[in-house]
């Protein structure tokens, strides 16, 4: 089917690492891309594709996919990046997806 | 630089039709592989992909809402509008357009708008 799959919330301790996983069938042919958003702002894009960052997007940001599963890790959490994680992909016809959310609490 | 815009109406009543124009610069949508995509966020709920058009003029619309969605390019004017029809409560919104570009072998949304928020209501 072409849907997205995200956990609704996760929490990580500050400095810490945390995993936010994104499932689909679609991420089995196609990348999936990462947006961070925070309250009352647009989307950021902070990965795309096998494990690509733009420009300024702090390398403490990493991503992997596997399967169905496409993640993205963020190592050594800092308080900024408590936030709402979206992921991105498309499927066989061309039509874009994206995941319900995470909402990333850094404690 | 690159920037996109919405501009629109920010209040609309039931069944009427929705046309939002992103306006943009520090791109050409004339060049191969980058389109423009709109997207929305109701309130508080996670983000929805509505349409999206390429250079060549090939266009893709969220199975979903693809009955009520236009989406067309004037690429001497940088801009894409997007119009959608018999507007309900339920399609009240922040509507962003943003930038698809191929990146390495991936088209993610890189550049976004600020969105602007449509509100249905009679």
């Amino acid at each position: 089917s072409s849907e997205l799959t995200q956990d609704p919330a996760v929490s990580v301790a500050l400095g810490q690492t945390v995993r936010i996983t994104c499932q689909g069938d679609s991420l089995r042919s196609y990348y999936a891309s990462w947006y961070q958003q925070k309250p009352g702002q647009a989307p950021v894009l902070v990965i795309y594709g096998k494990n690509n960052r733009p420009s300024g997007i702090p390398d403490r940001f990493s991503g992997s996919s596997s399967g169905n599963t496409a993640s993205l890790t963020i190592t050594g959490a800092q308080a900024e990046d408590e936030a709402d994680y979206y992921c991105n992909s498309r499927d066989s016809s061309g039509n874009h997806l994206f995941g319900g959310g995470t909402k990333l609490t850094v404690l | 630089q690159i920037t996109l815009k919405e501009s629109g109406p920010t209040l609309v009543k039931p069944t009427q039709t929705l046309t939002l124009t992103c306006t943009f610069s520090g791109f050409s949508l004339s060049t191969s592989g980058v389109g423009v995509g709109w997207i929305r966020q109701p309130p508080g709920k996670a983000l929805e992909w509505l349409a999206l058009i390429y250079w060549d003029d090939d266009k893709r619309y969220s199975p979903s809402l693809k009955s009520r969605l236009t989406i067309t390019k004037d690429t001497s004017k940088n801009q894409v509008v997007l119009t959608m029809t018999n507007m309900d409560p339920v399609d009240t919104a922040t509507y962003y357009c943003a930038r698809n570009a191929m990146v390495r072998g991936v088209m993610p949304f890189d550049y976004w708008g600020q969105g602007t928020l449509v509100t249905v209501s009679s």
